[in-house]
């Protein structure tokens, strides 16, 4: 299984401002995912990330928003962009490894905004 | 209705009991199934992973699959302390040229009290 690591685990933010995350994969990974997850619901997919092109968004989700970067094979970012108090959430960033069926993920960012 | 449904508990049980989560699906393209174990603040751990039908055993732990009732079980054997987390069912469909997302149930809240 893959290591990864994630950063911040926590933030307290203002609204109107931005935060972006990092999340750092200790080996290559062709697939990296950017996930929400909000009190009492299920995991929802924002995002996947691929190295060498643009990140694609799932439904509710927009780039100019939430936009991602994706320079390497190790490392990508979330940016939360002018935050709301509805943006409050845990982040997770997760990647697939050891086959195309198994998703790791990192410990979460846990984002609370004012 | 949800795709993948989960009741969130929480679920109380002594130390020493066996324990049995639950979800229920609606699509029956989905062929990939797992469990993830959540502590608190912690990123998902993937615990028990299943293609198709029937039983895995890990331990403690045995995952069933029916899919002609569209139901999965986690069963944790001699719970202990240390069991105490939210546990997530995830699925998806078969390969078919990409990759097909995780649908995640909103996780069940589990207490193991000694």
């Amino acid at each position: 299984s893959a290591v990864i690591s994630q950063k911040p685990s926590r933030d307290i933010c203002q609204r109107g401002t931005s935060l972006t995350i990092q999340c750092q994969v200790d080996s290559q990974v062709t697939m990296m995912f950017w996930y929400r997850q909000q009190p009492g619901q299920s995991l929802t997919l924002i995002a996947t990330a691929n190295q060498g092109s643009e990140a694609t968004y799932e439904s509710g989700f927009v780039i100019d928003k939430f936009p991602i970067s994706r320079p390497n094979l190790t490392f990508s970012t979330l940016t939360v962009s002018n935050m709301s108090p509805e943006d409050s959430s845990i982040y997770l960033c997760s990647v697939v490894s050891g086959g195309n069926e198994k998703l790791f993920f990192g410990s979460g960012t846990q984002l609370s905004v004012l | 209705q949800k795709e993948v449904e989960q009741d969130p508990g929480p679920l109380s049980v002594p130390e020493g009991a066996i324990v049995s989560l639950n979800c229920t699906y609606s699509n029956s393209a989905f062929q990939y199934f797992m469990w993830y174990r959540q502590y608190s603040r912690k990123g998902p751990e993937l615990l028990m992973y299943t293609y198709s039908s029937g039983n895995k055993e890990d331990g403690r732990f045995t995952a069933q699959v029916d899919k002609s009732s569209k139901y999965i079980s986690l069963f944790i054997r001699d719970s202990q302390p240390s069991d105490s987390a939210t546990y997530l069912c995830a699925m998806k469909e078969g390969f078919s040229g990409g990759y097909n997302k995780l649908i995640f149930g909103a996780g069940t809240r589990l207490a193991v009290h000694p």
